[in-house]
């Protein structure tokens, strides 16, 4: 079935440190992927997507493209900020509506 | 501003209590959706609804029944609470493919503790 696995946090970072959050997807055929975030006492907000493969989405300086041949969507950012403190989740959607989603990964940003 | 609210921020219950958790969104969206979010676990879907009377089973949909009588309103129902479903719950909605909009939209979430 389809699957999302992320990197284990928690990932604790400097600001202006350079991002890295891993996501590699299990799937048939050709989903759509996803990057949201959530905030401390928030819901889910959709950060970036992609559609198909070498698609790059991108939104608030964060980045991720859709690698096909390594099936994996990593999430970068060049320059964090403690505003980006936060949980980060990947996921994807193959047919119907439903998100498939990997298992979070929660970031702190230290001034 | 699109928005999906849910009746309560925080709930806690006595095992085998009878729950409701009520969902509204007001961006008149075809499809909603419960989800259970566990550390280390992720979001998991327990029932989503594509339409006014419809809905399907997710993943974990033991222990938890839906309802969705109006389009703009879903409701989860734990009809004996346990101890094992102390969790927080998220609801979403979004359009139907087809109308630019494959995002879903989710609501601030309940955290239920069961006691």
């Amino acid at each position: 079935g389809n699957s999302v696995t992320q990197m284990e946090g928690p990932v604790t970072l400097s600001e202006e440190a350079f991002l890295t959050i891993n996501c590699t997807y299990t799937a048939t055929g050709y989903p759509s992927l996803f990057w949201y975030v959530q905030y401390p006492g928030e819901g889910l907000q959709l950060l970036l997507k992609a559609t198909k493969a070498d698609d790059k989405g991108s939104n608030k300086g964060f980045e991720a493209t859709y690698r096909k041949e390594t099936t994996s969507f990593h999430l970068e950012k060049g320059s964090v900020q403690v505003s980006d403190s936060a949980v980060y989740f990947c996921a994807l959607r193959k047919g119907a509506q439903k998100l498939v989603f990997g298992q979070g990964t929660r970031l702190t940003i230290n001034p | 501003d699109v928005k999906v609210t849910q009746s309560s921020r925080y709930l806690v219950k006595r095992t085998g209590e009878k729950v409701f958790l009520e969902c509204v969104q007001d961006m008149d969206h075809e499809n909603m959706f419960w989800y259970r979010q566990d550390p280390g676990l992720g979001l998991r879907l327990i029932y989503f609804s594509y339409d006014v009377k419809m809905k399907e089973k997710g993943d974990i949909p033991e222990g938890y029944s839906v309802s969705r009588e109006k389009k703009e309103r879903f409701s989860l129902i734990l009809e004996s609470a346990s101890t094992n479903q102390t969790s927080m719950y998220l609801c979403a909605s979004s359009a139907n493919p087809g109308q630019g909009a494959e995002e879903q939209y989710f609501g601030p979430g309940t955290r239920l503790t069961v006691t």
